[in-house]
């Protein structure tokens, strides 16, 4: 089966940067994603890790370790739109290519 | 406007009823995913059709079905409604090894 943890809230200071956390276990391992979701809304694709290291996309950057099950979600120079839950999300393979997201962690960015 | 397009946005149905909920995939993405997301939940993966067959199941009910058509739009219904069964049904689209592209959602109240 498939296990995606991360935490349930973190909160931050406009201008700063942030560090959001994910482990996960999979049987078929076929990627990893990073999406933004608020409140009433459709989540919306930021990055995807397959192999190991650091993809980074403007303000945005997301790290993977296959062998740590363990990525992060990096958002630098803070702003209040970031406020927004942060879904992680593994591609498995086995079976058809479904994509099981995490609980998601809740980020509060404050002036 | 993401591309994916889900109707109806809002669903008002007694317990019992049975509902179809419908979307269209972008142009071009032969992929269409069905989530479930309850009050604070995360994204619960329903299924998964590819170019007209299904290819991965996750935890959907036995009251809950789904297809996707010749054009690509997919269906999902659900039946025997229950209070629990109230939530914001997502579909998304995808070219296989790329990011989904979620719709605006469906937004289930069942009273």
């Amino acid at each position: 089966g498939q296990n995606i943890d991360q935490p349930t809230e973190m909160t931050a200071t406009e201008g700063a940067i942030v560090q959001i956390n994910c482990t996960y276990q999979t049987s078929g391992f076929n990627g990893l994603f990073w999406y933004q979701q608020h409140a009433g809304e459709a989540p919306t694709f930021l990055s995807y890790n397959v192999l190991d290291g650091l993809e980074e996309k403007g303000r945005f950057s997301s790290f993977l370790s296959r062998s740590k099950g363990y990525s992060y979600l990096l958002l630098k120079e803070l702003q209040m739109k970031d406020s927004a839950s942060y879904l992680c999300a593994v591609r498995d393979g086995t079976g058809g290519f479904k994509t099981i997201f995490g609980a998601g962690t809740r980020l509060f960015v404050k002036a | 406007d993401s591309g994916v397009t889900q109707t109806p946005k809002h669903l008002i149905t007694a317990t019992g009823q049975r509902v179809t909920l419908r979307c269209s995939p972008r142009s071009g993405d032969l992929s269409v995913y069905w989530y479930q997301q309850s009050l604070d939940q995360g994204l619960q993966f329903l299924i998964q059709y590819y170019n007209g067959e299904e290819r991965a199941k996750g935890n959907i009910l036995e009251r809950f079905s789904a297809q996707q058509f010749p054009d690509l739009h997919s269906e999902l219904n659900l039946s025997s409604l229950e209070l629990g069964d109230s939530a914001l049904y997502f579909c998304a689209s995808s070219v296989e090894g790329l990011g989904y592209t979620f719709g605006s959602g469906t937004r289930l109240t069942v009273v």
